[in-house]
C-alpha cells in the first residue's frame, strides 16, 4: 500500500521558471492538502482540496496554484519561482467523516516531501 | 489565527531517561494532535486528543491535553534510540474539525543517544 506519493523528490530551480509538484494518493480519500515546512516554522497550509475539482486557499497562498482534476491527484504549481519558495513540500490527503460521527479531527497522511531550492 | 508554541525547541538525552515535551497556545483547541517526524520523511500521527484532562497513552509514550484545552505535554519513559525524530503538534480551533484549520507548532527535535 503506497498511501501518498510525491514526485519529485528534490528539484532545484533558477528564479522566475515554473514546475509542478505532483501527489498521489491510494486511499480513496475526499480531502487533499499542500504544506510547506521551513525551519522554526512548523507546516503551514498552502492550498487544500475538500473533493476532486474544488480547491481552496489555506494560509499561504500567494505564489501557488493547484490543481485537482482526479480524486487521486493534487497538483502544486509554481508559476514564477522564487527563493523565498525555497522549502520542503508535503502533500496529505484524509478521509470524510460524516458529520453525525465527528467529534475529532481525521488523521492526515502525508508523503515522504519534496525538496525544492530556488536560486 | 493560534499560535502554537513548543518547548524545547531541541533536547538530547541518553538511551534510559525520561523527558516531558510542550505545546502551548493561548487559544482554545476543538482537537490536538501529535506527530513523530524523522529525517526524509513525513510526519506521521501518534495520537488525538480532544477533551481537556484526557490522558492517551501509546507504549512508553504519555499524551495530556490541558484542562482548558490550551495546552498538551508528551512525555516518553525510558527513551530508545528509536524514538529519536522531529515532534509536533497541531491544534484547531472551532466546532467543525476541518483539518484546513489545523495549525502546527515548529516541533522539538529529540535525540536519543545510545
Amino acid at each position: 500500500n503506497a498511501g501518498v506519493t510525491q514526485t519529485p523528490k528534490f528539484r532545484v530551480l533558477k528564479t522566475g521558471q515554473s514546475m509542478t509538484l505532483l501527489c498521489a494518493q491510494d486511499m480513496n480519500h475526499e480531502y487533499m492538502y499542500w504544506y510547506r515546512q521551513d525551519p522554526g516554522m512548523g507546516l503551514r497550509l498552502i492550498h487544500y482540496s475538500v473533493g476532486e475539482g474544488t480547491t481552496a486557499k489555506g494560509e499561504v497562498p500567494d505564489g501557488y496554484n493547484v490543481s485537482r482534476l482526479k480524486k487521486q491527484n493534487f497538483l502544486l504549481g509554481l508559476e514564477s519561482a522564487a527563493p523565498s519558495q525555497t522549502s520542503v513540500y508535503f502533500c496529505a490527503s484524509s478521509s470524510h467523516r460524516p458529520v453525525r460521527t465527528r467529534h475529532s479531527n481525521q488523521p492526515q497522511h502525508f508523503g515522504d516531501g519534496t525538496r525544492l531550492s530556488i536560486l | 489565527t493560534q499560535l502554537l508554541e513548543q518547548s524545547p525547541q531541541f533536547l538530547s538525552i541518553q538511551e534510559g531517561e525520561n523527558l516531558t515535551v510542550y505545546c502551548n497556545s493561548s487559544s482554545v483547541f476543538s482537537s490536538l494532535q501529535w506527530y513523530r517526524q524523522e529525517p526524509g520523511e513525513g510526519p506521521v500521527l501518534l495520537v488525538t486528543v480532544v477533551t481537556g484532562g484526557e490522558v492517551k497513552k501509546l507504549k512508553r509514550l504519555t499524551f495530556q491535553f490541558g484542562d482548558a484545552r490550551k495546552d498538551s505535554s508528551l512525555h516518553i519513559t525510558a527513551a530508545q534510540p528509536g524514538d529519536t525524530g522531529l515532534y509536533l503538534c497541531a491544534g484547531a480551533d472551532g466546532d467543525r474539525y476541518n483539518n484546513n484549520d489545523m495549525r502546527f507548532g515548529a516541533g522539538t527535535r529529540l535525540t536519543v543517544k545510545p
